[in-house]
């Protein structure tokens, strides 16, 4: 149980181009998403967090406008990275949790890169 | 705040020989939990274990081994025979409970241990 799949897990764009990655809680219901960027051979970095239904939490510094987050329901949730620049180039990982169960399962990645 | 730190950044070890993974933890709550994740090569964080505050049973799964000690607040992570599919980042993480009066539930990681098994 607690499987997370993200898609795509690779992606090449262009910069100026906008690119949406979904992350799915396949075998529960995740009330909570959470959103995250790792740079090489660095920790994760907490990008925003997001309830089904309702507005993502940025954390400081996130620009909210150039990575827009959807939850839309208990089990998927979406990153979309606004006009892509080259320094937007990242793996981005997506985690889920159910309830007030305090475990975080998380996706494979998805790892872009913009041209 | 809460901050977890992993001092070991690399460690390089060969097939069979056990190796220990340091991870030191600071909170000023009393009730918390306490995570290991493994990210191999592929990328996808791999969850552990998970223990609580309350719990400093010693916990062992198979030839993984975990000793929780609050006196030194550290939740440190041995790998016995350790094995070449063992390669990976390791990364140790701290949550505060959902139910927690700083409503603060986010993982907080350290920066991982890169863990080499060389055959």
């Amino acid at each position: 149980g607690a499987v997370v799949s993200q898609h795509p897990s690779r992606v090449i764009c262009k910069s100026g181009t906008s690119v949406k990655i979904e992350c799915r809680s396949l075998d529960f219901q995740a009330t909570t998403m959470f959103w995250y960027r790792q740079f090489p051979k660095k920790s994760l970095m907490l990008m925003a967090t997001s309830n089904e239904g309702s507005k993502a939490t940025y954390e400081q510094g996130v620009e909210k406008d150039k990575f827009l987050i959807n939850h839309a329901s208990l089990t998927l949730s979406t990153l979309t990275v606004t006009s892509a620049h080259p320094e937007d180039s990242s793996f981005y990982i997506c985690s889920a949790r159910s309830g007030t169960a305090d475990t975080q399962y998380f996706g494979p990645g998805t790892r872009l890169t913009v041209l | 705040a809460q901050k977890v730190t992993q001092a070991q950044t690399e460690i390089s070890v060969v097939e069979k020989e056990d190796v220990t993974l340091d991870c030191v933890y600071e909170t000023r709550d009393t009730t918390y939990y306490l995570f290991w994740y493994k990210q191999p090569p592929s990328g996808e964080l791999v969850f552990l274990i998970r223990r609580n505050s309350f719990d400093e049973q010693n916990e062992i799964s198979g030839r993984y081994s975990w000793n929780f000690q609050k006196s030194t607040s550290s939740f440190n992570f041995t790998i016995t025979a350790s094995q070449v599919v063992d390669s990976a980042v390791y990364f140790c993480a701290l949550t505060l409970p959902l139910i927690s009066n700083f409503g603060n539930e986010k993982l907080t990681f350290g920066t991982g241990t890169r863990l080499t098994i060389i055959p």
